[in-house]
């Protein structure tokens, strides 16, 4: 069956312009993540949506940073008035509930100049 | 104290060794475990899932748990060349709202 896709895979930006990031999670997962990546580091926790619940927005680094999940389904993460320290591959992973198994998808490199 | 802790290393095996991944986690009420292998410009893979204190196998793989001191291991016997990379210890955390918590990775050198 199908993984989990994100869009576009790599995208690059002048500093200062808004970008909007997608994920298609698989089928029948209720909850969906956001992660980013810097070049050598671990995952940092952006945001979380787990059902028809309120999304855990804890991770998010700044206001210019929000994402939504429409229908349960597809999520777009969207960074306004980019900066040069918001390069990063972004990824998104779905599971079946909030704490099972997460899938990850391949990720989208943004870089910023 | 961060939810889930592990060594950066990197740590560097000869092949064929066993190589061995640790990872602590500070909520006592955490039941689900994974080890997830990232290549580097790659994603996270699942490796392993464990739920109960003991051990699981899985080829090459051990999963060991234990609730009691709040660790969890990877063990890889034989390992490979092309089992170099960076390994990620997740457990869910009710503390953090009952979503999965990673670790910072353990990178993983196997020299042939």
């Amino acid at each position: 069956g199908a993984g989990v896709s994100q869009s576009p895979s790599n995208k690059v930006t002048e500093k200062g312009k808004d970008v909007e990031l997608r994920c298609d999670p698989i089928s029948g997962h209720t909850a969906l993540y956001w992660y980013r990546q810097s070049l050598g580091q671990g995952l940092e926790f952006l945001i979380y949506f787990q059902g028809n619940s309120a999304p855990d927005k804890s991770g998010l680094p700044s206001d210019r940073f929000s994402a939504e999940r429409t229908g349960g389904s597809v999520s777009t993460l969207t960074i306004q008035r980019t900066q040069q320290e918001d390069s990063a591959v972004y990824l998104c992973a779905s599971s079946l509930l909030g704490v099972d198994t997460q899938y990850f998808g391949p990720g989208t490199r943004l870089t910023v100049l | 104290q961060k939810e889930v802790e592990q060594n950066s290393g990197p740590l560097s095996v000869p092949e064929g060794a066993i190589a061995s991944l640790n990872c602590t986690y500070s909520d006592r009420g955490s039941q689900s475990f994974f080890w997830y292998r990232q290549y580097s410009g790659k994603s996270p893979e699942l490796i392993m899932s464990i739920y109960s204190n003991g051990d699981k196998e899985d080829g090459r793989f051990t999963a060991q748990l234990n609730k009691a001191s709040q660790y969890v291991s990877l063990l890889i016997r034989d390992s490979q060349p092309s089992d170099s990379a960076t390994y990620l210890c997740a457990g869910d955390s009710y503390n953090q709202g009952g979503k999965l918590i990673f670790g910072q990775g353990t990178e993983l050198s196997v020299k042939p």
